[in-house]
């Protein structure tokens, strides 16, 4: 019953290919995150969604292009990776916008070779 | 978000209080201090948030000045498994951009 589930886990993938990361929420929040922790460990939002409308956008590479099919779900594409898109990525849900306690999903750690 | 200011790393004996320091001076009136940690590998996880006064709950106590420019997280009887990275956020309020702005944050190393 976990509340937030990110698949896969780890993600191996060479350089060009297009990959997908899923993340599920159900805890009936309405606003979900992506975030990026880099190598050096800094936690940056890249997307926010609020009942399956954007309402963050990062200045992240349109080569990322998350999908909410409905409120509970929050996938990330990525088109043509690079080596420096490998990273842990995190899922989020909050039970609204603007919310302080944000529930975290347990990450995506993604290797571009 | 008003910028936090916290020590980079500090060290606790198992068993013994963490106290865990934060600036935020330029924090405005009507925003809130929270805290969460980051233990090695997971996801953040939120702890506990504050306003005006002192907080407790089953993870911690957070103390905020009066004046509001500084607080502190208390973790009463430190764990291994406290082992993270505690990061401090102020924002909030009606100057919430509905983000959680993520500094360096303070790695505790609790020692048995």
């Amino acid at each position: 019953d976990t509340a937030v589930s990110q698949t896969p886990k780890y993600l191996v993938t060479q350089m060009g290919n297009d990959k997908s990361i899923k993340c599920e929420q159900n805890l009936g929040h309405d606003t979900m995150y992506w975030y990026k922790q880099d190598s050096k460990k800094f936690l940056k939002i890249m997307f926010s969604y609020n009942n399956k409308e954007l309402i963050i956008n990062e200045t992240v590479p349109n080569r990322f292009s998350p999908k909410s099919p409905d409120k509970a779900h929050l996938n990330l594409h990525i088109n043509s990776l690079e080596l420096g898109d490998s990273a842990v990525y995190f899922c989020a849900s909050s039970p609204r916008d603007r919310s302080i306690q944000w529930t975290f999903g347990s990450g995506t750690r993604l290797t571009v070779v | 978000d008003a910028k936090t200011t916290q020590p980079p790393s500090m060290d606790c004996a198992e068993g013994r209080a963490a106290n865990l320091p934060c600036n935020h001076s330029t924090i405005s009136g009507n925003e809130y201090v929270y805290w969460y940690r980051q233990i090695h590998s997971q996801g953040p996880q939120y702890i506990i948030h504050g306003l005006k006064n002192n907080e407790t709950n089953e993870m911690a106590s957070l103390i905020i000045t009066e004046d509001r420019k500084s607080s502190t997280l208390i973790l009463p009887h430190a764990t291994l498994r406290d082992t993270a990275v505690y990061y401090c956020i102020a924002g909030g309020g009606s100057s919430n951009t509905g983000k959680l702005i993520f500094g360096q944050g303070t790695t505790l190393q609790v020692k048995p």
